[in-house]
């Protein structure tokens, strides 16, 4: 069954700073990775999302990767920004399975 | 607006009532998914249709809950004797097929939020 994990759960960055949000999985033969940003009481908004055969996708300021063999993918955020201030969550979408998310913080 | 809908944004229920959520996916998707999801953690499956099949249900998914997609259109989630614990965020998604068969991306609604007294 598939797991995903998300460390750290929470994230505190001054403004400008580029940084990298982390997710893995436990299974490999993963089918696509999907990663979402959530507002405070709001729905998910889809960022990203990387088919299996891909290793990575790029839009805007954001990039995301995915190595199938170590179970991981990263979010990349350049130059973030106070609007920036959300969770992200990633997701295995075929498995029905997400993590918990990373509540980031950008710091004017 | 083309995304998916939920209604209603809001209910706040006494325990023991029975409650009704609605969610109108993207037009052209098949599959409609149901998640629950609490303060701090990430969204939690519920159940999935393709069209009107129902496809897939979780061990959260006790008998007091009850989904349907009559028309392979909207969704209806229930549940029955509302209890303390059942109080949580009620996330509706849609997903289309692609060329190849397989389902990718998954679009969200903005949720029900439910309070249970």
């Amino acid at each position: 069954k598939q797991e995903v994990t998300q460390i750290p759960a929470a994230l505190s960055v001054p403004e400008g700073e580029n940084l990298v949000l982390n997710c893995s999985f436990t299974d490999s033969a993963i089918y696509n990775l999907q990663w979402f940003r959530q507002d405070p009481g709001k729905g998910l908004t889809s960022l990203l999302l990387i088919q299996s055969s891909q290793r990575e996708q790029t839009s805007g300021r954001l990039n995301a990767s995915l190595d199938k063999s170590s179970g991981r993918s990263t979010l990349y955020i350049a130059a973030s920004q106070p609007g920036d201030s959300a969770t992200y969550l990633c997701a295995a979408p075929g498995d029905m399975r997400f993590g918990a998310g990373t509540r980031l913080t950008v710091k004017p | 607006d083309t995304g998916v809908s939920q209604n209603p944004r809001h209910k706040i229920t006494k325990r023991g009532q029975n409650v009704t959520f609605r969610c109108d996916p993207i037009s052209e998707h098949n599959r409609l998914y149901w998640y629950r999801q609490t303060l701090g953690q990430g969204p939690e499956f519920l159940t999935y249709f393709q069209n009107e099949a129902q496809l897939e249900k979780s061990r959260l998914l006790s008998d007091r809950f009850s989904a349907e997609r009559p028309k392979g259109s909207f969704s209806t989630l229930e549940i029955q004797r509302t209890e303390q614990g059942d109080s949580a965020m009620y996330l509706c998604a849609s997903s289309a097929r692609t060329s190849g068969n397989s389902y990718n991306e998954q679009f969200f609604g903005p949720g029900t939020r439910l309070t249970v007294l």
